[in-house]
């Protein structure tokens, strides 16, 4: 199957600070790419779905003031937290379509806000 | 809205087949059954999906009833390292994930 990348695996940083987490698609270029999020013993829950070349689209409830997608090539899309605050503290997971329709997953990002 | 039902979890014997329930009532006549699994602090791997035939791979086989009501996610032979959270999702755009099922592999 298609490989998708995330970096970094893991982040800590400091409250108010911003953290940005990129996700490529390794072998297969991806003109839709998704974030989810994940607490702890919950399942994953869809943030955005981001197009290349346009603006992201955001679920209900998620700012899109802090949570910054930009989506500049078919290969790549980046997920900024700005002024993060312990709250914020997630498994972080992209997806990526095919053209075929297919969706691949990356491994996650987790991060801790201190 | 939730849109597939999962029993919270379940326990299979290893070497056993591992046979995980799905109700999907509402589906509509273009929406895909697709199955994923998430171990552990990883992202969601790929199982199988179908449309209304039967389907297997290398990984499982995916049954689903003839009204497309429910379908049935088949490990044919369990081992340790198929304990996971299994989601059964139906779809024709985004990816939307229930609360799936927690699938432990005993020896």
């Amino acid at each position: 199957g298609a490989v998708v990348s995330q970096h970094p695996s893991r982040v800590i940083c400091k409250s108010g600070t911003s953290v940005k987490i990129e996700c490529r698609s390794l072998d297969f270029q991806a003109t839709t790419m998704f974030w989810y999020r994940q607490f702890p013993k919950q399942s994953l829950m869809l943030m955005a779905t981001s197009n290349e070349g346009s603006k992201a689209t955001y679920e209900q409830g998620v700012e899109k003031d802090k949570f910054l997608i930009n989506h500049a090539s078919l290969t790549l899309s980046t997920l900024t937290v700005t002024s993060a605050h312990p709250e914020d503290s997630s498994f972080y997971i992209c997806s990526a379509k095919t053209i075929w329709d297919e969706q691949y997953f990356g491994p996650g990002t987790r991060l801790t806000v201190t | 809205d939730a849109k597939t039902t999962q029993p919270p979890s379940m326990d299979c014997a290893e070497g056993r087949a591992a046979n995980l329930p799905c109700n999907h009532s509402t589906i509509s006549g273009n929406e895909y059954v697709y199955w994923y699994r998430q171990i552990h602090s990883q992202g969601p791997q790929y199982i199988i999906h179908g449309l209304k035939n039967n389907e297997t791979n290398e990984m499982a086989s995916l049954i689903i009833t003839e009204d497309r009501k429910s379908s049935t996610l088949i490990l044919p032979h369990a081992t340790l390292r198929d304990t996971a959270v299994y989601y059964c999702i139906v779809r024709v755009g985004d990816m939307r994930f229930g609360a799936g099922t927690r699938l432990t592999v005993k020896p």
